[in-house]
């Protein structure tokens, strides 16, 4: 079968660093997603990995690693506005994207 | 500017009636998607389309239909038949198919109450 978890909440203080990790299970795999949706919005695109490894962009990192079936979004010197749900998702290969059901996260002062 | 523009934002519906929500993008892309999202669950694939008149079902199709006469629209109608269609629906649309060859954009949203 396949799925997708991560941690429903998580709660940081600004300035800080936190890591929100993601596992999933699938057998056809093509890349795996990070998007942040604020309330209400819409989501946006953050990373896409498709090979094992860190890649960055600015305050944000996403690492996988796909013998484990396990990726991290890496958030750096976190600000208020980055208080928002952040999905995971993995691609099985043509239309199919498979979302986890997010992970709502708190920044505190 | 280019994106994906969903209307209402906000509707309510009685019991009984159809609705449609309408979805309409500038970005020239050729995949459009309906994403249902409720709370606790993750967005969970409704209708796809590859290509203007060509559209198919994903894993919640029941209840819904869609169609795809231009390659800019792709409107969702809520049927009667649909049992809980309480549910905030999101409209996507990506240059080819979603993660083959990039990412899912998202238009605002449509928060769609049954009364």
């Amino acid at each position: 079968g396949q799925n997708i978890d991560q941690p429903t909440e998580m709660t940081a203080t600004e300035g800080a660093i936190v890591q929100i990790n993601c596992t999933y299970q699938t057998s056809g795999f093509n890349g795996l997603f990070w998007y942040q949706q604020h309330a209400g919005e819409a989501p946006t695109f953050l990373s896409y990995n498709v090979l094992d490894g860190l890649e960055e962009k600015g305050r944000f990192s996403s690492f996988l690693s796909r013998s484990k079936g396990y990726s991290y979004l890496l958030l750096k010197e976190l600000q208020m506005k980055d208080s928002a749900s952040y999905l995971c998702a993995f691609n099985t290969g043509g239309f199919k994207t498979i979302f986890g059901a997010g992970t709502r996260l708190f920044v505190k002062a | 500017d280019g994106g994906i523009t969903q209307s209402p934002k906000y509707l309510f519906r009685k019991e009984g009636q159809n609705v449609t929500l309408s979805c309409e993008q500038n970005l020239n892309h050729d995949a459009m998607y309906w994403y249902r999202q409720d709370p606790g669950q993750g967005l969970r694939l409704i209708y796809y389309s590859q290509i203007v008149n060509d559209f198919q079902k994903g894993d919640i199709a029941e209840g819904y239909s869609v169609s795809r006469e231009k390659k800019e629209s792709f409107p969702l109608t809520v049927t009667s038949a649909q049992k809980n269609p309480t549910a905030f629906y999101l409209c996507a649309s990506s240059i080819g198919l979603a993660g083959a060859d990039g990412e899912l954009f998202f238009g605002e949203g449509s928060r769609l109450t049954v009364l």
